[in-house]
């Protein structure tokens, strides 16, 4: 079982340039949500999906793009890398509501110079 | 809104001693689900426990154990005879029940902490 696969692993980028991270589960869930997670602040929600076509912001949106074409994959674009968005990012899935555990990807270390 | 305070930033304990590390919550629902996660140096996220806002035991897994009490809103975490494997970050969770819309999907995460078990 693959469960929830990011890639790149690593990333570094340059101030300006675009990229996505991408994000693909095997597990037909219907909850898929983008992490970052920095020194001292926790999980903090990027976007997430509760179902194909259907996205939303979370805690830090500013800076990312997100689409759900798929129940299978929730694609993170950074439009602008800026130096603020160095960070690691974690994907996740959920099957639903309540008391679903939440499943991660092993995260996407991403520099940004 | 619902917010999870992992008061203990960082905690350094001897091996084979035991640690106990706090979670406190806020929640206006009702049913709701509490998780603990574990975040070792290799940096994936691993869940270990969930509980529901309905069963108030204690559960004990091994040297884990979790000490759930509504009365106090807290979702305690101890690990006894504690291992050097045991050093990691410890996240705890909270998600709304199934009827709080969109937000019933999200967990909140605690700021986690950080445990060193030094041999």
């Amino acid at each position: 079982n693959a469960g929830v696969t990011q890639t790149p692993k690593f990333q570094v980028l340059k101030t300006g340039q675009s990229m996505t991270l991408q994000c693909a589960q095997d597990m037909n869930h219907e909850y898929m949500s983008w992490y970052r997670q920095d020194p001292g602040m926790g999980l903090r929600l990027i976007h997430y999906s509760v179902g194909a076509g259907i996205t939303d912001q979370g805690e830090v949106p500013n800076g990312y793009n997100v689409s759900r074409s798929t129940t299978e994959d929730f694609p993170l674009r950074l439009l602008s890398a800026a130096p603020s968005q160095t960070s690691v990012y974690f994907c996740a899935s959920r099957l639903g509501q309540g008391a679903d555990a939440q499943h991660f990807g092993d995260g996407t270390r991403l520099s940004i110079l | 809104a619902q917010k999870v305070t992992q008061a203990q930033t960082e905690i350094s304990v001897v091996e084979k001693e035991d640690v106990t590390l706090d979670c406190v919550y806020e929640t206006r629902d009702t049913t709701y689900y509490l998780f603990w996660y574990k975040q070792p140096p290799s940096g994936e996220l691993v869940f270990l426990i969930r509980r529901n806002s309905f069963d108030e035991q204690n559960e004990i897994s091994g040297r884990y154990s979790w000490n759930f009490q509504k009365s106090t809103s807290s979702f305690n975490f101890t690990i006894t005879a504690s291992q050097v494997v045991d050093s990691a970050v410890y996240f705890c969770a909270l998600s709304e029940g199934l009827y709080s819309g969109a937000g019933s999907y999200q967990l909140t995460f605690g700021k986690g902490t950080k445990l060193s078990v030094i041999p």
